[in-house]
């Protein structure tokens, strides 16, 4: 079983949709949530950053975290046709030296 | 959001020679340097780690021999794919962390061997 288990997609939905997506994990000992955003032969780019559990928002994207059902989300409201991309959820246990556990990511189109 | 640069960010190159690409930190200091591959559709796979001034921490499976990591300042790491063969074709995409959790990566470098 991997450590991070993320749907690969693709979702497609229409433009101005909510899109949700969604990573779980195994190891309690992750304290660090990151949401990384990467186009086609481009190298991610860090969206959201969250510690522990709650929730944060910037502009149209909203992460949360639960780390009692260790479960976590990213939200995307008003979804762009430029939205269209695959979404990697990553994560850190303390005292990792910063490595990052990445899911397989999740494909995203948005249709105009 | 800090600033990570590669350079190349495309190079071709004959089996047998070596190729060096670099990863800079423009922004901040980064403290820890991180070094991955990319197969198409596929996720990120770490290869190494690297602290500024000490050697590189590379994942099983990683032949240190030949991806030769040297992180000599705390804005630059270098990553060198000696005697390249046409399996080592990929995409190689390096990231950076300061003194927080964040890390941020670069734009990646297509390697072609030919």
């Amino acid at each position: 079983q991997k450590e991070v288990e993320q749907d690969p997609g693709p979702l497609s939905v229409p433009e101005g949709a909510i899109v949700s997506l969604n990573c779980t994990y195994s190891n309690s000992a992750f304290q660090y949530f990151m949401w990384y955003r990467q186009y086609s032969r481009k190298g991610p780019e860090l969206l959201m950053y969250t510690y522990s559990s709650g929730n944060k928002e910037d502009g149209r994207f909203t992460a949360q975290v639960d780390k009692s059902s260790k479960y976590i989300s990213l939200f995307i409201r008003d979804s762009q046709p430029s939205d269209s991309a695959t979404y990697l959820c990553a994560m850190i246990r303390e005292d990792s030296s910063y490595k990052l556990i990445f899911g397989s990511g999740t494909r995203l189109l948005v249709r105009p | 959001g800090a600033v990570v640069s590669q350079h190349p960010s495309w190079v071709i190159c004959k089996s047998g020679t070596s190729v060096k690409i670099e990863c800079r930190s423009l922004d901040f200091q980064a403290t820890t340097m991180f070094w991955y591959r990319q197969f198409p559709k596929q996720s990120l796979m770490l290869m190494a780690t690297s602290n500024e001034g000490s050697k590189a921490t590379y994942e099983q499976g990683v032949e240190k021999d030949k991806f030769l990591i040297n992180h000599a300042s705390l804005t630059l790491s270098t990553l060198t794919v000696t005697s390249a063969h046409p399996e080592d074709s990929s995409f190689y995409i390096c990231s950076a962390t300061g003194q927080t959790y964040e890390q941020y990566f670069g734009p990646g470098t297509r390697l072609t061997v030919t």
